[in-house]
């Protein structure tokens, strides 16, 4: 089955810096990818996927990145900001199992 | 409803007993996963429900775990005998149709403590 790894596990930037959270997986036949972001008490929530067909997306500050033949996925978040902070978690699956990653504390500091 | 519906949102229970936990799928999603969140740890699958199909229990740790789903809609997932490293928030989640890269929507989660 699907294993994803993430890392780092904790990461704490400056308000207005870049933030980047990267994920391996297992499975060469995942082609969906999502990252959902989880606040303290709070339920997660998608905020950006991204398709085996596609390389690159972007959202405003947020990108996700795919690399299939190197089986890696990263997301970027730009000029950060204090309501970034969150746990992350990004996700693998080819059929309509998500697996996710073990999330990554994202702090960002005024 | 306009959301995922979980029931309790919180639950304390004795070493030993049995619960049960309840979740309401979004309306219309035939999709419904449920995963477990130890405290300050990732989203563990438990079990999976696609409309009529067996559901993928790959997931579920132990015997005493067992959920089901009556009518296509609403689930329970209940835990026998419980143990204090049962002690975790269980999400539950739905999506619209069967097929990867449908996006899941989580509930609020049921906080369950044993002592």
């Amino acid at each position: 089955g699907e294993n994803v790894e993430q890392h780092p596990s904790t990461l704490s930037v400056q308000e207005g810096d870049s933030a980047v959270i990267k994920c391996t997986y297992s499975d060469s036949a995942s082609n969906y990818f999502p990252w959902y972001k989880q606040e303290l008490g709070k339920r997660p929530q998608l905020i950006i996927d991204i398709r085996s067909n596609v390389g690159e997306k972007k959202d405003q500050r947020i990108a996700v990145t795919l690399n299939k033949t190197a089986k890696h996925f990263s997301l970027h978040i730009t000029e950060t900001q204090p309501e970034d902070s969150a746990v992350y978690f990004c996700a693998a699956t080819p059929t309509d199992k998500l697996i996710f990653g073990t999330g990554t504390r994202l702090q960002v500091f005024p | 409803g306009a959301g995922v519906s979980q029931s309790p949102s919180n639950k304390v229970t004795e070493k030993g007993k049995d619960v049960e936990l309840r979740c309401d799928p979004i309306s219309g999603h035939t999709a419904l996963y449920w995963y477990r969140q130890s405290l300050g740890q990732g989203l563990e699958f438990l079990i999976y429900f696609q409309g009529n199909s067996a559901p993928d229990k790959s997931g579920l740790p132990s015997d005493r775990f067992s959920a089901e789903r009556t009518g296509g809609s609403v689930s329970t997932l209940t835990i026998q005998r419980t143990q204090q490293e049962d002690s975790a928030v269980y999400l539950c989640a739905s999506s619209l149709v069967r097929g990867s890269g449908n996006t899941i929507y989580f509930g609020e989660g049921s906080w369950l403590t044993v002592v």
